[in-house]
């Protein structure tokens, strides 16, 4: 069956680490999203690519990079200078204008 | 700018009563519409889109959706509501090409047993 895989589920992150989470699509769509959720405020861009090799900074791109190597993977770096990391990300995948898939999203935890 | 908009955070409804999520767009001459539901914990699932042509369109779970250009609205309900059904409610267009939606607050639903 087609979907959108997350992993890892749960990411504990020590202070001043970077890291990375990863996404991978088999819908074969062009389109691939990063959202940070925070109780209370929705869904929130990060990053986004339309194509492979190109990608575009979302409303809270400050403290995360991303690459687009292949049409299927779309893995977001959580790096050390992102100083409130603690969150639940989601990545989507999206059929050109259609509706957008997601994955099950990765819980993160600064210790 | 191109926008949609959930006048309600939080709604509380007891099990069995009828429900009514509201959805405002600001935007194209025929969007394209999604709602998508999501458990706690969990991703984002679709319920149900319009694209155009009938304006009652029907989801999963029991949910349906009404068009109405006239108000510039997309309204989310179900005739009875169940205790499973208690998640958060998004409304959006679709995210690619000129509409780069960013996802607003959703409505969270709360069942009363």
């Amino acid at each position: 069956d087609g979907g959108i895989t997350q992993s890892p589920k749960y990411l504990f992150r020590k202070e001043g680490q970077n890291v990375t989470l990863s996404c991978e699509q088999n819908l074969n769509h062009d389109a691939m999203y990063w959202y940070r959720q925070d109780p209370g405020q929705g869904l929130r861009l990060i990053y986004y690519s339309q194509i492979v090799n190109d990608f575009q900074k979302g409303d809270i791109a400050e403290g995360y990079s991303v690459s687009r190597e292949k049409k299927e993977s779309f893995p977001l770096t959580v790096t050390s200078a992102q100083k409130n990391p603690t969150a639940f990300y989601l990545c989507a995948s999206e059929r050109w204008g259609l509706e957008a898939f997601f994955g099950q999203g990765t819980r993160l935890t600064v210790v | 700018a191109q926008s949609v908009t959930q006048p309600d955070i939080h709604i509380t409804v007891s099990e069995g009563a009828s429900l009514e999520l509201r959805c405002n767009y600001s935007y194209g001459a025929t969007p394209y519409l999604f709602w998508y539901v999501q458990s706690p914990g969990q991703g984002l699932q679709l319920l149900l889109k319009y694209f155009s042509g009938d304006t009652l369109v029907q989801g999963i779970k029991g949910f349906e959706a009404e068009f109405k250009r006239s108000q510039s609205s997309f309204n989310l309900r179900k005739p009875s509501v169940h205790w499973s059904d208690a998640a958060e409610y998004f409304c959006a267009p679709p995210t690619s090409g000129t509409y780069k939606y960013i996802f607003g607050t959703g409505t969270r639903l709360k069942v009363l047993a």
